[in-house]
């Protein structure tokens, strides 16, 4: 069945870049999220990126799509102490539209 | 900015008791999604929920497990007779009608089951 793994820590100093890796199995999946859970909160809808593409860039996040090896990441340029939080990549499971999700990688950010 | 809201943020209950877990989704949407997130673990997909029926559930969603919507803004999760493992955080989320499925959740139910 389908599967998301992701690392599940990853320790940066504020102001370095953080990239947050991902594979996935459903090639099927016709887009893919990166979603961030703060401590004690919910799920906040970080960005997408639609299968065809290979690259999506919002401000400070970059999102690098391989179809082929089933690799996303999700990059932070001058990573802040506000970006430390729980990161999940999360791929479309089922006809409903339902999400698959990794285990979360926990990005601590050092000042 | 609209968003989806879940009550209670924290329930504890006895083995075996029912509990009834509340959301209210965004307003202008149409599909409707049960999460649960056991701690440490993966948040696993339960059950969606479309056209007020359900559309699709994972074999986690067992006959203990029910979903209703009983007016046009409450979404509702129970589970009949609750068990040690079902202790998890809940979430809620629903998407529009975009084809991207960007769905958008609560902040979590977390469910402690003694």
């Amino acid at each position: 069945g389908e599967d998301v793994e992701q690392s599940l820590f990853l320790s940066v100093r504020e102001g370095d870049s953080s990239v947050i890796n991902c594979t996935y199995t459903d090639s099927s999946s016709t887009y893919l999220y990166w979603y961030k859970q703060e401590p004690g909160a919910g799920l906040q809808l970080l960005t997408y990126i639609f299968s065809n593409m290979d690259m999506k860039q919002d401000q400070r996040l970059t999102v690098l799509l391989n179809k082929k090896d089933k690799h996303l990441s999700l990059r932070i340029a001058d990573t802040q102490t506000g970006d430390s939080a729980i990161y999940f990549c999360a791929e479309i499971g089922g006809s409903q539209g339902n999400l698959i999700f990794g285990k979360g990688t926990k990005l601590s950010v050092k000042p | 900015e609209p968003e989806v809201t879940q009550t209670p943020s924290h329930q504890v209950t006895q083995m075996g008791q029912e509990v009834i877990l509340r959301c209210v989704p965004i307003s202008n949407h149409l599909y409707f999604y049960w999460y649960r997130q056991i701690l440490g673990q993966k948040v696993e997909f339960l059950v969606s929920f479309y056209n007020n029926e359900i559309s699709e559930k994972s074999e986690i969603f067992d006959d203990q497990f029910s979903v209703e919507r009983p007016d046009g803004s409450n979404f509702t999760l129970k589970i009949r007779s609750t068990k040690l493992e079902d202790s998890a955080m809940y979430f809620c989320a629903s998407s529009g009608t975009s084809g991207r499925n960007e769905q958008f959740f609560g902040p979590g139910t977390r469910l402690t089951v003694l």
